[in-house]
């Protein structure tokens, strides 16, 4: 056990619609990421918060956000969904030092349809 | 960009083989690590390596990070079923804050 949570570990919806996806870091991490890996393809990184600031962006679409809240914990908001963005969507943490290590949680998988 | 390649990028083999995949750049990175993963669920982090030419062995694998820290390998002796899985390289650069670039991963299977 990582001590990083994510909910829901499942997800099934319609194209068109919006979902939120929870993470809660490990206790003292300030720092969360948010991954998408779709079938057959490596984590393709999203973005970051430290801290309730965002701090780096990666290849994240534009009908896709993310926040961290003062408890430290996140979401990342997925709108207009298409058949594509079916992926796991994974959060981690860390200490947000430079080249710390990052724990990740047990993943949302998400399924458009 | 920072780009870190990984080969093999698949790998099946017979249990009791050794091996080793590989995990290279052209970029410095300040530490390296690798983690395996197993379908649907998360990346479990195994190791970090952050000196040059540091070994370090966790049972039956050996990790090792290149003297110019740009590449990093990683051996498991006499594979066991319970390896299989994908393996993922990942280098920190103190030039990307705390984000970490990732391979693309190297899959593994260990047949019985």
């Amino acid at each position: 056990d990582s001590g990083v949570t994510q909910t829901p570990k499942h997800l099934i919806t319609a194209t068109g619609q919006r979902v939120t996806l929870r993470c809660s870091p490990r206790s003292g991490d300030l720092s969360v990421y948010w991954y998408q890996q779709s079938l057959d393809q490596g984590l393709q990184f999203l973005i970051q918060y430290y801290n309730g600031e965002e701090r780096a962006k990666g290849n994240i679409l534009e009908r896709f956000s993310a926040q961290q809240f003062p408890d430290l914990h996140s979401e990342l908001n997925l709108s207009s969904l298409e058949l594509g963005d079916s992926a796991l969507y994974f959060c981690a943490s860390s200490g947000g030092f430079p080249g710390g290590e990052q724990y990740f949680g047990p993943g949302t998988r998400l399924t458009v349809t | 960009t920072q780009l870190l390649e990984q080969s093999p990028q698949f790998l099946s083999i017979q249990e009791g083989e050794n091996l080793t995949v590989y995990c290279n750049s052209s970029s410095v990175f300040s530490s390296l690590q690798w983690y395996r993963q197993e379908p649907g669920e998360g990346p479990v982090l195994l190791v970090t390596v952050v000196t040059g030419g540091e070994v370090k062995k966790l049972k039956r694998l050996t990790f090792q990070f290149g003297d110019a820290r740009k590449d990093s390998s990683l051996h498991i002796t006499a594979a066991q079923p319970g390896d299989t899985g994908l393996y993922l390289c990942a280098g920190g650069a103190e030039t990307s804050g705390s984000r970490l670039t990732f391979g693309e991963g190297t899959q593994l299977t260990v047949n019985p």
